[in-house]
Parts: C-alpha cells; sequence; structure tokens
C-alpha cells in the first residue's frame, strides 16, 4: 500500500537556523498538509496546499514558515528561523480529496537547541 | 469552526476486557469523523471513518464507533483488547463540504492512551 515519507525523522538544529523538514506524498493525492504535535499536546494543523499554491493555513502558520511543492513529488515545509517553541513532531498528510482520508507520514521530530 | 474533546488521557484496561474511547465534538456545518491511532515512534494510522450512512462504522483491528448525531458523540469501542492495542487514539473531525473555504483540514481531540494489561 502507497506511504507518504518525511525525510529526516529526526531534525536537531540550533536556534535561530533555518530547516527544511521533506515529504513525498502518496502519487495520486492532490491536497497536501502540515501538522505539528508539541510534546504533550493536540495535533495541529499548519496549512492545506493545493493546485500548487496554500489553500488555507492556521494562525500558527506565520512569516517564518513556507511550503512548496518543488517537483512533481516532494513537499516541503521551510522554517525560516527556528525558535525554541518550534520543537515538535511534524506531519505530513494527503489525500485525493472529496470524502477521502488523509494518510498521515510518520512523522519528523525536529528538536531546537 | 469545528473542535474536539476526547474525554479521558487515558484508559487503563485489561487484555480481552472491552473498552471505550470516548470522542465529542462541535460544529456549526456537517462533518466527517475519525480515529487515528498512533503507536510509539510512528505516524497516525486511520482506523474507521464515518461519511455518511450507517451510524456504526467498523474499522481495523476489531475496532468500531458509533456516530451520535443527536449528542455530537463518535465514541470508539472494542470487545476485546489485545496487549498490541496498546497505543494512544486520536478522534478528529473535519468539514463535510470541503470545496467551500474549507480545504479538508483535520481538528483532532487531545488523545486518549490506551494502556492494555496483561
Amino acid at each position: 500500500e502507497p506511504e507518504v515519507t518525511q525525510t529526516p525523522s529526526h531534525q536537531v538544529t540550533q536556534m535561530g537556523q533555518e530547516v527544511i523538514l521533506r515529504c513525498v506524498p502518496i502519487s495520486n493525492h492532490l491536497y497536501f498538509y502540515w501538522y505539528r504535535q508539541i510534546l504533550g499536546q493536540k495535533v495541529e494543523f499548519l496549512v492545506s496546499f493545493y493546485n500548487n499554491e496554500i489553500s488555507e493555513k492556521s494562525e500558527i502558520f506565520d512569516d517564518q514558515f513556507s511550503v512548496e511543492r518543488p517537483d512533481g513529488s516532494n513537499f516541503t515545509l521551510k522554517i525560516r528561523s527556528t525558535k525554541l517553541e518550534d520543537s515538535a513532531m511534524y506531519f505530513c498528510a494527503s489525500t485525493r480529496g472529496g470524502s477521502q482520508p488523509q494518510h498521515f507520514g510518520d512523522g519528523t521530530r525536529l528538536s531546537i537547541l | 469552526a469545528q473542535s474536539v474533546t476526547q474525554l479521558d488521557s487515558q484508559v487503563p484496561v485489561f487484555e480481552e476486557a472491552p473498552v471505550e474511547l470516548r470522542c465529542n465534538y462541535s460544529s456549526s456545518v456537517s462533518v466527517y469523523l475519525f480515529w487515528y491511532v498512533q503507536y510509539p515512534n510512528q505516524g497516525l494510522q486511520l482506523l474507521l471513518k464515518y461519511l455518511s450512512g450507517s451510524t456504526l462504522v467498523k474499522g481495523i483491528n476489531g475496532f468500531e464507533a458509533e456516530f451520535n448525531k443527536s449528542q455530537t458523540s463518535f465514541h470508539l469501542r472494542k470487545p476485546s483488547v489485545h496487549i498490541s492495542d496498546t497505543a494512544e487514539y486520536f478522534c478528529a473531525v473535519r468539514g463535510a463540504n470541503a470545496g467551500g473555504t474549507s480545504y479538508g483540514k483535520l481538528t483532532f481531540g487531545q488523545g486518549t492512551i490506551l494502556t492494555v494489561h496483561p
């Protein structure tokens, strides 16, 4: 069964540095998402992406965040200047759309030092 | 906007006992409902979903859930749990009309940690 894959599984970065989290959604999916889960808290929606543009974003998704689909397979989340509070598990998800459920990757654990 | 409340943060049970994990939601529009499971160091795996039709839905690993519109609930049940069911379970909701201003974002509950003891 096709899977959403995320790399790296764990990223350790110094505060203030830029970080790029990578995702390969399922190949015939059209809608892409990023969520994050701070330790001990809920899974929170960050951004959705469709037709090569952001379709919705949360209040968390401020100017330090950006997303890109640089080619036909990858979907990336960039954090420009990381803060301690960006430490979290980041999940990528994708779906074909309509009523189809979202499929999640295994996540990238981001640790900001 | 939607919100989800999972009433129990932790549920300990013994193996082969029945279990119910509770989920309540609020929404001003029709919704789709989901349960996901997260095993340690893994991503979110879909257990089951309610889209429409029969209010009792069956999922993987012997789990089922019942949609109750009047009580705005979507409780997850399993008649006999196994040690391998130990995991964190998340209830999630999204608006059913994803063609509008919402592109299908999921709103999650806080999660319930199910621990199955031998």
